[in-house]
């Protein structure tokens, strides 16, 4: 089976440019989440989706990031304008709804740098 | 909300010797603890997880316990192999906020040939 999907792997941009990370979650799973990891600060959850209605986005830094999911099958988290302290892995996971407790499954992350 | 406290940090073991990593948590409402391997430029991976109404459960090398009353769970890894170095994180997941999950700081582990 296909695991959880990023693109791209890798991004290196110039602060002020928008930067666009995607996912595509395992089919059939209808949660997802995107967090973002750093040395400083772990694992932050930014904001997650249930049948891609967004249900929590508290952790959302600031006003310069947006989440969608239009479909099942495609999430993009969006930084516009990039700065130099966004940069971190950004993580896709998803999880399936069938049955309680059931783990999250991660994508490879997105290793971004802001110049 | 829920606090999630991972120890240690750093663990060195020689090969074949056992790893003990510890994780307390402060919401009584968790009920779902998974825990996770991170190899160097990957996400992280699940390798066990237990629920609240069991106390212990294992995988081969690999074994969790539970403590609801104390509040701990611990990740304990038998018969080390070079392949088990990562780093691992536990996490907490309450019934009452549906998905989340909360982890912990992360322990990087080594094991020495």
């Amino acid at each position: 089976d296909a695991g959880v999907i990023q693109s791209p792997r890798h991004e290196v941009t110039e602060m002020g440019q928008e930067v666009t990370l995607r996912c595509k979650p395992i089919s059939g799973h209808n949660s997802l989440f995107w967090y973002r990891q750093t040395m400083m600060r772990g694992l932050e959850l930014l904001i997650y989706f249930n049948n891609n209605v967004p249900i929590d986005d508290s952790g959302m830094p600031e006003d310069r990031f947006s989440a969608k999911m239009p479909n099942a099958s495609f999430s993009t988290l969006k930084i516009q304008p990039s700065e130099p302290r966004d940069s971190a892995v950004y993580f896709c996971a998803s999880r399936t709804g069938q049955g309680k407790n059931q783990p999250q499954h991660f994508g490879d992350g997105t290793r971004l740098s802001i110049l | 909300g829920e606090n999630v406290e991972q120890h240690p940090s750093t663990l060195s073991v020689q090969e074949g010797d056992s790893a003990v990593i510890k994780c307390t948590y402060s919401d009584s409402a968790s009920n779902y603890f998974p825990w996770y391997k991170q190899e160097l430029g990957k996400g992280p991976q699940l390798i066990i997880d237990i629920r609240s109404n069991v106390g212990e459960k294992k995988d081969q090398r690999i074994a969790v316990t539970l403590n609801k009353t104390a509040k701990h769970f611990s990740l304990h890894i038998t018969e080390t192999q070079p392949e088990d170095s990562a780093v691992y994180f536990c996490a907490a997941s309450p019934s009452n906020t549906g998905n989340q999950f909360y982890f912990g700081t992360g322990t990087s582990l080594t094991v020495i040939p």
